[in-house]
Parts: C-alpha cells; sequence; structure tokens
C-alpha cells in the first residue's frame, strides 16, 4: 500500500531545459513533504520543502508546488544542470505522527545530459 | 566532518548470525532513526527514538533491536540474519520534524 507514489522511474533531460518531478499521495492527512536528492553510494540529502498551508515554495534553481486537490506536488528544476543527476525521492510527513517519521516514494532517477 | 555516520559500509555475513551497525551523529539533535531500502527501493522507517521514547514500526520483527548509549548514537542489532534482511540501511537524524539528516549507508548481504 503505497502512501507516496513517484510513478516514473527515471527521466532524462537536457542541460539548461527544466525538469519536473512528480509525486502523488494518497493520505489527505499528510501536512508536510519533502524532497531529498540521493547520489550513488550516498544517503538521501534534504532538498526542499512545503508545508500543506503553501502551494508553493522556491529555492534557487528549484520549486515545489503543491496542489491538495489533486494530492499532487511537483518539484522543478530550472535551469537543468549535470550535477542534479540523481535519484530524487518524494516524501511526506503525517500530522501527529510520531518523531516526524517520514513516507518515502519510490525514487526518480534524473539524468542531465550535457 | 561528516554530520550522520554508519558503520560499517558494507557487512556480509552469513545467515544466522548476529551482527550490528553503530550510528552516530555529531549535529545534537535529539531523535534519531533507522531506515531499510530494500530491493525495490522503497525507503521505510523502523524506528525513531529520542530520550524519550521509541517508537517501533510495527512491520518490523523483533529480531531488529535499537540501542541508543547516549543521544548522539543508535546503533541497530540484529539477531538470526535472515536472506531476507539483505538490503541498504540507513540511519537518521533530526531536531525539527520532518527534516532529516541521512548517512551514506550500510549494505548488508546476508548469504
Amino acid at each position: 500500500d503505497q502512501q507516496v507514489k513517484q510513478n516514473s522511474p527515471s527521466l532524462s533531460v537536457q542541460e539548461g531545459r527544466i525538469s519536473i518531478l512528480n509525486c502523488d499521495y494518497t493520505n489527505s492527512m499528510f501536512d508536510y513533504f519533502l524532497w531529498y536528492k540521493k547520489y550513488p553510494a550516498e544517503g538521501p540529502t534534504f532538498l526542499i520543502s512545503i508545508s500543506s498551508i503553501k502551494d508553493k515554495n522556491e529555492d534557487g534553481r528549484f520549486t515545489v508546488f503543491l496542489n491538495k486537490s489533486a494530492k499532487h506536488l511537483s518539484l522543478h528544476i530550472v535551469p537543468s544542470q549535470p550535477g542534479d543527476s540523481a535519484v530524487y525521492f518524494c516524501a511526506a510527513s503525517l500530522l501527529g505522527g510520531s518523531q516526524g517519521n517520514l513516507i518515502f516514494g519510490k525514487g526518480t532517477k534524473l539524468s542531465v545530459k550535457p | 566532518d561528516t554530520a550522520v555516520s554508519q558503520t560499517p559500509k558494507y557487512l556480509v555475513t552469513q545467515m544466522g548470525n548476529d551482527k550490528s551497525i553503530k550510528c552516530e551523529q555529531n549535529l545534537g539533535h535529539d531523535t534519531m532513526y533507522w531506515y531499510k531500502q530494500d530491493s525495490k527501493k522503497f525507503l521505510k522507517i523502523m524506528f525513531s527514538y529520542n530520550n524519550k521514547e521509541l517508537i517501533i514500526n510495527e512491520t518490523v520483527p523483533n529480531r531488529f533491536s535499537p540501542k541508543s548509549p547516549d543521544k548522539a548514537h543508535l546503533n541497530l542489532h540484529i539477531n538470526s540474519l535472515e536472506l531476507g534482511d539483505s538490503a541498504v540501511y540507513f540511519c537518521a537524524s533530526s531536531q525539527d520534524r520532518g527534516f532529516q539528516y541521512f548517512g551514506a549507508g550500510t549494505r548488508l548481504s546476508v548469504l
């Protein structure tokens, strides 16, 4: 029972173009969403987050959009750079959830080609 | 200076053995976690722990036990290892809810 779904296992984008990574969730009680980036042989690193009371959060080249009615969020990277090539995990946190436990999607592997 | 460090990075062992994975964080965080990433690439929470409370994911077998000698350490002990325990195990820590720092992972292979 996947509560957080990333339906695209991989995405390939040309350098300089926009990368859009998508994430869907099923539990309307989730109140906090995060994106993590993971390079091979390393742990996930926090990238950007958004509270359920907002619909957009921007940090430099990274913007996360939240559509609560559709239970959908997306991460936009613009312009994409080869160093952005990594696996991106979407994660959600449940209101009142114990110790802030995160529920992760399966990840999307982004490849940015020079 | 690594914020969350795990040892060992790789662990190869036989079925039935008992093993431990160590985790240390130097961030001063009060909550630590263990996650398992299985062959399907899902990252799933196993435990979360602070100095007050241990929260156990009900799907985790009781062969797995976290042990915290102090606030900066949360070690994972696994008894009677099984083939299905092969996975990458990640330790993480946080101060604020949801914003977690992860270690580099320990790849466990049970033969």
